[in-house]
């Protein structure tokens, strides 16, 4: 199994809305990664689970909550959201903590994501 | 900070045509650069990935250079087909987590 799935593939949500994205992978790999990327623009980094614990937050505002409860499983929380918000957001995951050069991050294809 | 550029911002070409998509950096203090293809509305695939020590790699069709003490990569893509026509994304890895640090991409079309 070499891939990441995410899920849902499509969302649609009102502004006073709670949801939460899910992110999967069974390949073992110890760091995991949520992306936002808007249309015609390149991914941006938002967070950076390693061995389960945060290790990275792209001063990402606080309506956006990730968990990582165990190895192979990555939520993102959605609360309040703005329609600014709206977007494609892409987890992956990476082997880690392995030979730095030799590593490529796994992306998974996407939850569209639409904030009315 | 690390900046990386992508040119050109999207390229056209007839089915056949050998091409050339050109990334440059800032930043020399990378581990590995990676070409990675984005077709519409979905995630990424990695293409190619070139570690620091290395000059280039191939795969089929595709071939990937990389000078990191001039800061610059290029992906040829040999005998173009339709099913290439995708947004080539150029990333490249530094720091502690392994921050990758995209360009904006080329938006490449092939025309049968």
């Amino acid at each position: 199994d070499t891939e990441v799935t995410q899920t849902p593939k499509h969302l649609v949500m009102g502004m006073t809305n709670k949801k939460s994205l899910k992110c999967e992978q069974h390949m073992g790999h110890r760091a995991m990664y949520w992306y936002k990327q808007k249309a015609k623009k390149p991914p941006e980094l938002m967070f950076v689970y390693s061995y389960e614990k945060l290790s990275i937050n792209e001063s990402v505002p606080s309506r956006f909550s990730p968990e990582c409860p165990n190895s192979s499983l990555l939520n993102l929380h959605l609360h309040a959201l703005q329609p600014e918000d709206s977007a494609l957001y892409l987890c992956a995951s990476r082997p880690g903590p392995g030979p730095l050069s030799t590593d490529t991050q796994y992306f998974g294809p996407g939850t569209r994501l639409t904030v009315l | 900070k690390q900046e990386v550029t992508q040119i050109p911002a999207a390229l056209s070409v007839p089915e056949g045509e050998n091409l050339v998509l050109n990334c440059s950096f800032t930043d020399s203090a990378i581990y590995n650069l990676q070409w990675f293809r984005q077709d519409p509305g979905k995630g990424l695939t990695s293409l190619l990935l070139i570690q620091s020590s290395q000059r280039e790699q191939t795969s089929g069709r595709l071939n990937a250079s990389l000078d990191k003490s001039s800061g610059r990569s290029t992906l040829y893509i040999a005998a173009s087909q339709p099913g290439d026509s995708a947004t080539y994304l150029c990333a490249v890895t530094g720091g502690s987590n392994y921050k990758l640090t995209f360009g904006k991409g080329t938006l490449l079309t092939v025309n049968p």
